[in-house]
């Protein structure tokens, strides 16, 4: 089955940069979407097609791909921005989604 | 703004079959290219994608699940269900039920329900 392949854990003192990676096979061709999960709560979208911020996400938080890998990018993190991070996307039959395995964000 | 809100018995016994609705407001289920999805998240664990029906009943399921799940949909209600069979405690997590804004073959998961604890123990 198919799979994306995330760091378990990314740390980063406040007003750093923040890089979560997640790779897949299919990401060339398909979209990377980003959640972020705080404890408790339900995921929230924070990036969707591969760099595009919904509204109400803060700029500071960006996305790119290339390849067979996605980034999401935190500038200047701040440490209410400490939460899990899942990326999201489909294999190459677009029938079969998929989601990281969560990379855990410390700031401190 | 759209609402999704699950409910179902939060115990389940092994062997049996988890049964949960999510009741959705703000909106229609039946309008729009929206696919309607379940997720899971076992404690402490990350998210799974269970599977997704659209309005017009055509589904997709997790391939690891696929032999148990059935998500159907009542555009009557307003709700959509999952069905799960045969669990056991690995079933044990926390069930989100949520709505996929889907175009041009890119779909991402935008509104989510609360979540609903589900433990499965005799």
């Amino acid at each position: 089955s198919y799979e994306l392949t995330q760091p378990p854990s990314v740390s980063v003192s406040p007003g750093q940069t923040a890089r979560i990676t997640c790779s897949g096979d299919a990401l060339p061709k398909k979209y990377a979407h980003w959640y972020q999960q705080k404890s408790g709560q339900a995921p929230l979208l924070v990036i969707y097609e591969d760099s595009k911020r919904p509204s109400g996400i803060p700029e500071r938080f960006s996305g790119s791909s290339s390849g067979t890998m996605a980034t999401l990018t935190i500038s200047g993190g701040q440490v209410e921005d400490e939460a899990d991070y899942y990326c999201y996307s489909t294999d190459s039959s677009g029938n079969h989604w998929v989601f990281g395995g969560g990379t855990k964000l410390t700031v401190l | 703004q759209v609402q999704l809100q699950e409910s179902g018995p939060g115990l389940v016994k092994p062997s049996q079959t988890l049964s949960l609705t999510c009741t959705v407001s703000g909106g229609s289920i039946s309008i729009g290219s929206y696919y309607w999805s379940w997720i899971r998240q076992p404690a402490g664990k990350g998210l799974e994608w269970i599977g997704r029906i659209y309005t017009s009943g055509s589904s997709n399921y997790n391939p690891s699940l696929k032999s148990r799940v059935t998500i159907s949909i009542d555009t009557s209600k307003n709700q959509f269900s999952l069905n799960l069979s045969s669990v056991t405690a690995a079933d044990t997590a926390v069930y989100y039920c949520a709505r996929e804004w889907c175009s041009g073959g890119s779909c991402y998961l935008v509104y989510w329900g609360r979540g609903a604890l589900i433990t499965v123990s005799s």
